[in-house]
């Protein structure tokens, strides 16, 4: 069975902050997808980032970067410098090669609220 | 760009109704998902279909049903509503091939409320 652990409920930055949201999953499965979704209080999932399970390189876009570490089953969403708009709930996603219609595990959600 | 859409975004409807969601893409996708979302839950799967006329249940299937007559269409059903199926429902597609395999994309949501 998989298994995506969010364990920040919330957290609260002020702008301008640095901050990292955990994510650790569990899979028997050699060969899987970890994804990022944002969810903004208008309610619609975004999605953000897609990697699969060969690839560990550290990825960067803009203020946003992922950390990848296999051997410790984590994949961790860094915000550099944070804006007000940042302001969501983010959930970490796990997807595996025998999973039927390709479906989704859901870690609980992070909600980030980032003050002026 | 990947394109879901929702028949509403709000829905207001009285106990034992039977009550439609409806859920378009535009991308030719061969999987939809229907999703309910409720605060301290996450997102849990009600069903979801990889092809036309075919179905498959999810987490929590029970009270509901759905119909996929179309490729790019998929219908969640709430044969009676009740009071604890008030929640957010979302659709995702995805598709099987090979450039973009697993990942999600989700609509915007319809917030129904059941009185």
């Amino acid at each position: 069975a998989q298994k995506v652990t969010q364990a920040q409920t919330e957290i609260s930055v002020v702008e301008k902050e640095d901050v990292t949201l955990d994510c650790v999953y569990e899979t028997r499965d050699t060969t899987y997808y970890l994804f990022w979704y944002k969810q903004p209080p208008s309610g619609e999932l975004v999605f953000l980032i897609r990697r699969n399970s060969f690839d560990e390189q550290n990825e960067i876009s803009g203020r946003y970067s992922w950390n990848f570490q296999k051997s410790t089953s984590s994949f961790n969403f860094t915000i550099t410098a944070s804006q007000v708009v940042d302001s969501a709930v983010y959930f970490c996603a796990l997807s595996g090669i025998n999973n039927a219609g390709n479906m989704l595990t859901f870690g609980g959600g992070t909600r980030l609220m980032v003050k002026p | 760009d990947v394109k879901v859409t929702q028949s509403s975004r709000y829905l207001v409807k009285r106990t034992g109704e039977k009550v439609f969601l409806e859920c378009v893409q535009d991308m030719d996708h061969e999987n939809m998902f229907w999703y309910r979302q409720d605060p301290g839950l996450g997102l849990r799967l009600i069903y979801f279909s990889y092809d036309v006329k075919m179905k498959e249940k999810g987490d929590i299937p029970e009270g509901y049903s759905v119909s996929r007559e179309k490729k790019e269409r998929f219908s969640l059903i709430l044969e009676s509503a009740s009071t604890n199926q008030t929640s957010m429902y979302l659709c995702a597609s995805s598709s099987s091939g090979d450039r973009d395999t697993d990942t999600q994309y989700f609509g915007p949501g319809t917030r129904l409320t059941v009185l």
